[in-house]
């Protein structure tokens, strides 16, 4: 059983296009993030949701928009798509109690032509 | 937000220990330090965590500076399926949610 599901593996877009990636967990925690890693590899936080609440939002365009119809899944829908939003986005879950451990997904690779 | 620094990359040799350092000055008193580390094409995968003793699990041991200022990652036995980016993070709490904050990571080579 995987802990956290992402789909698609692999998204391949053109400019302007809106799309959609899932995420899901099966793992009963509280808190689900997207991070992104681009092509530095740098992983990055995007988002944070607690209980369907959003909680963290890194200064990320306003073309991202999450969603998180329960605790057990959270969308990442992006808008208007343009090349440098191209990179792998990683969904994660955690407990909500300070300093638990995520558990990440394998990724979504994202590329933008 | 709270940074580590790590060397770019190490080698070990297999079935040698490895110790992985790992800096965070800047270190608050409630932040956790985490290792997670990333395998080609795959995500991110927890390791171990503390807060200020030492600790250890079925994967590794977490060696935590008296200050707090520093950690070290041991693996004991490295394989060759250890060769991975290994990432010291900080967990920063806030908003009743946790935040890694990642940076560059250390590449580990295992020869065999």
């Amino acid at each position: 059983d995987t802990a956290v599901s992402q789909t698609p593996k692999y998204l391949v877009t053109q400019m302007g296009n809106d799309k959609s990636i899932k995420c899901e967990q099966n793992l009963g925690h509280d808190t689900m993030y997207w991070y992104k890693q681009d092509s530095k590899k740098f992983l990055k936080i995007m988002f944070s949701y607690n209980n369907k609440e959003l909680i963290i939002n890194e200064t990320v365009p306003n073309r991202f928009s999450p969603k998180s119809p329960d605790k057990a899944h959270l969308n990442l829908h992006i808008n208007s798509l343009e090349l440098g939003d191209s990179a792998v986005y990683f969904c994660a879950s955690s407990r909500q109690l300070r300093g638990s451990e995520a558990f990440f997904g394998q990724g979504t690779r994202l590329t933008v032509v | 937000d709270a940074k580590t620094t790590q060397p770019n990359s190490m080698e070990s040799n297999e079935e040698e220990p490895v110790h992985l350092p790992c800096n965070h000055s800047t270190i608050s008193g409630t932040d956790y330090i985490h290792w997670y580390r990333q395998l080609p094409s795959q995500g991110p995968e927890y390791v171990i965590h503390g807060l200020t003793s030492n600790v250890n699990n079925r994967m590794a041991s977490l060696a935590i500076a008296e200050d707090r200022k520093s950690s070290t990652l041991i693996l004991h036995r490295a394989t060759l399926r250890d060769a991975a980016v290994y990432y010291c993070i900080l967990n920063l709490y806030g908003g009743a949610t946790n935040k890694l904050i990642f940076g560059t990571g250390t590449l580990l080579a295992v020869q065999p």
